[in-house]
């Protein structure tokens, strides 16, 4: 049972357009949700992350949307560049769960120039 | 500061054979998980340790794997008898414990059971 799912298993945006990358998630347990980004032979480095509490939050050309009622979280990249070009993680967890993460497949995000 | 380092950073092993992954975590940091990564799948949480607390090991898969963290810092993943499915990326990562959900991977050890 994927609690976290990430639909899109790739998407391509032209350079300077936005990005959208979407997530869903089934456990309303869930409190906190974060994004990680994922360069080949690389571990996921921390993007962006958003509490419950919360619809927004932002940082820089990055964006994260919370949905609560309808289960989704979706990442806004703008504008978009080719260094972002990598794989996106969306994450989730929740006090009682101890801090332990659960992931999403990942999307792979192209940025063309 | 130095990050999350792992060893080795390839592993070919042969059917049945035993495993071990090490994973140094960024110094302080007190929670040091274990998750891998199959292939086109999402990360997939393996054991948790906090401080002194006993592990969290429940996403662990079957009894051939057990993990160990000595004096609260490096730790290495075991994997006896391997098999063909154990084939993944294992990722470690480190946080500072508390209330902070954000953890810091390494690069992960490619393990690959011929």
């Amino acid at each position: 049972d994927q609690q976290v799912k990430q639909n899109s298993p790739s998407l391509s945006v032209q350079e300077g357009r936005i990005s959208i990358l979407n997530c869903d998630y089934t456990n309303s347990m869930f409190d906190y949700f974060l994004w990680y980004k994922k360069y080949p032979a690389e571990g996921p480095t921390f993007l962006i992350s958003i509490s419950s509490i919360k619809d927004k939050n932002e940082d820089g050309r990055f964006t994260v949307f919370l949905n609560k009622s309808a289960k989704h979280l979706s990442l806004h990249i703008v504008p978009s560049q080719p260094g972002d070009s990598a794989v996106y993680f969306c994450a989730a967890s929740y006090m009682q769960y101890g801090n332990k993460l659960v992931f999403g497949a990942g999307t792979i995000l192209r940025v063309k120039s | 500061g130095a990050g999350v380092s792992q060893s080795p950073s390839n592993k070919v092993t042969e059917k049945g054979k035993d495993v071990e992954l090490r994973c140094d975590p960024i110094s302080g940091h007190t929670a040091l998980y274990w998750y891998r990564q199959s292939l086109g799948q999402g990360l997939e949480f393996l054991i948790y340790f906090q401080g002194n607390s006993a592990p969290d090991k429940s996403g662990l898969p079957s009894d051939r794997f057990s993990a160990e963290r000595t004096g609260g810092s490096v730790s290495t993943l075991t994997i006896q008898r391997t098999q063909q499915e154990d084939s993944a990326v294992y990722l470690c990562a480190s946080s500072p414990g508390g209330p902070s959900y954000e953890q810091y991977f390494g690069p992960g050890t490619r393990l690959t059971v011929t």
